[in-house]
């Protein structure tokens, strides 16, 4: 049973620049949520799509957008890219039912913004 | 005053130790206190999760939660060299009827187990 898969594993960007990252659930999830880790800081929550409709979001503004297909799978879209926003972005997954404690993650986009 | 405060560490110990990694938070709404593993570069891996107060045991690993004083512990016994990774605590309202389920993490401690 594959996990939760997240691509490309390494992007370098430059300011001002737009960037997309993907995402594909876990087999049988029907969340995704997106996550941003700075280094040595704990995951940021930035949104979570369910039934292809952004229904949360965190503190983030709205250069931050995201898509979720039919297939569950998600996109977290970059716009006008800061240096701040280099960080490993995580995708996790989950059961609406059990999302509040089962999230699953996948492995990261580590995005770098020279 | 974060909403969930973590030692960074880093921490160090021989192999064999017991490991007690902790959190305090300050939102009473949380419900769900959830323990990552995450090794250098990958994604953090569910631990595992405890709603509301008391002890869960899995294997070598004991979690503990205290509601009254918002304290959280993950206790690792015999502890390994392939222990040695960044634990992150994390929680959640899980509100029902507000469908979303959003993780409130702290930083990390960085634990590592020297052989």
């Amino acid at each position: 049973d594959a996990g939760v898969t997240q691509s490309p594993t390494h992007l370098i960007k430059t300011r001002g620049q737009q960037v997309t990252l993907r995402c594909s659930p876990k087999s049988g999830h029907d969340t995704v949520s997106w996550y941003q880790q700075a280094l040595g800081q704990g995951p940021q929550f930035i949104f979570q799509y369910y039934e292809e409709e952004e229904r949360q979001r965190g503190n983030f503004p709205d250069r931050f957008s995201g898509h979720q297909f039919p297939n569950y799978s998600s996109e977290l879209n970059v716009n006008a890219l800061l240096l701040g926003d280099s960080a490993l972005y995580l995708c996790a997954s989950s059961l609406d039912s059990r999302g509040a404690y089962e999230q699953y993650f996948g492995p990261g986009t580590r995005l770098t913004v020279t | 005053q974060k909403e969930v405060e973590q030692d960074p560490g880093p921490l160090s110990v021989p192999e064999g130790a017991i490991v007690s990694l902790n959190c305090t938070y300050s939102n009473s709404a949380f419900q769900y206190f959830m323990w990552y593993r995450q090794y250098s570069r990958k994604g953090p891996e569910l631990l595992m999760y405890t709603y509301s107060s008391g002890n869960k045991e899995d294997g070598r690993f004991t979690a503990q939660v205290d509601k009254s004083s918002k304290y959280i512990s993950l206790f690792i016994r015999d502890s390994q060299p392939s222990d040695s990774a960044t634990y992150l605590c994390a929680m959640s309202h899980g509100l029902s009827g507000a469908g979303s389920y959003q993780l409130t993490f702290g930083k990390g401690t960085k634990l590592s187990v020297i052989p």
